[in-house]
């Protein structure tokens, strides 16, 4: 089963910043954090992953509470083409395998 | 650098019938993992092969099998479709092995089972 909680969907205009929210609460000390987001039938793409620090590159960034138990992925202003399904996903903390297990995700809607 | 990519993209076959999936990795790459997407059971986790090994597989029955090549390319085969196999088939690859390595997806391979 996954190991995150997001809310099924969420709205946000077109420019504005856009703060998707998961909780894993049962992470372990060795897990990372990945994003993921499909656009409609297409393959997931990579967003960006975390440990503890907060992180940012070209799409977003991403901000672990210091308890690590959530985190909030920002897409700094939102555009059309950001309407997708974002996936938070801890990895195995095992670091023997590669399986990602997916939720349900957030369906972000930009809305102009 | 090429992504990963996948043939056929859209595959129509009958019950019963077998199909075989292909993907190729980013080059350099040695892990391929498959996943199934379902409008019922989402993203599910298939099997996990590197190295010419499979290091890892999900809660799928036998008619789902897999292989990779040398040059880390992989396949994967469904004998007996079913109705339920119908659904989009993705395959990922990763550098290697681990939690901090990421994996990169392909288009995905819809097929639909009639």
């Amino acid at each position: 089963d996954a190991k995150t909680t997001q809310p099924p969907s969420m709205d946000c205009a077109e420019g504005r910043a856009a703060n998707l929210p998961c909780n894993h609460s049962t992470i372990s000390g060795n897990e990372y954090v990945y994003w993921y987001r499909q656009i409609h039938s297409q393959g997931p793409q990579y967003i960006i992953h975390g440990l503890k620090n907060n992180e940012t590159n070209e799409m977003a960034s991403l901000i672990i509470t210091e308890d690590r138990k959530s985190s909030t992925l920002i897409l700094p202003h939102a555009t059309l083409r950001d309407t997708a399904v974002y996936y938070c996903i801890v990895r195995d903390g095992s670091g023997n395998t590669g399986k990602l297990i997916f939720g349900q995700g957030t369906t972000l809607q930009v809305k102009p | 650098k090429a992504g990963v990519t996948q043939t056929p993209r859209y595959l129509i076959k009958t019950r019963g019938q077998q199909v075989t999936l292909s993907c190729s990795p980013i080059s350099g790459h040695r892990s391929v993992s498959w996943y199934q997407q379902t409008p019922g059971q989402g993203l599910q986790f298939l099997f996990e092969y590197f190295s010419e090994t499979q290091r890892n597989k999900g809660n799928f029955p036998g008619r789902f099998s897999g292989r990779q090549f040398s040059n880390s390319r992989s396949e994967m085969n469904v004998s007996t479709l079913e109705l339920g196999d119908s659904a989009l088939y993705l395959c990922a690859s990763s550098l290697y092995r681990g939690q901090t390595d990421t994996q990169y997806f392909g288009p995905g391979t819809r097929l639909t089972v009639l």
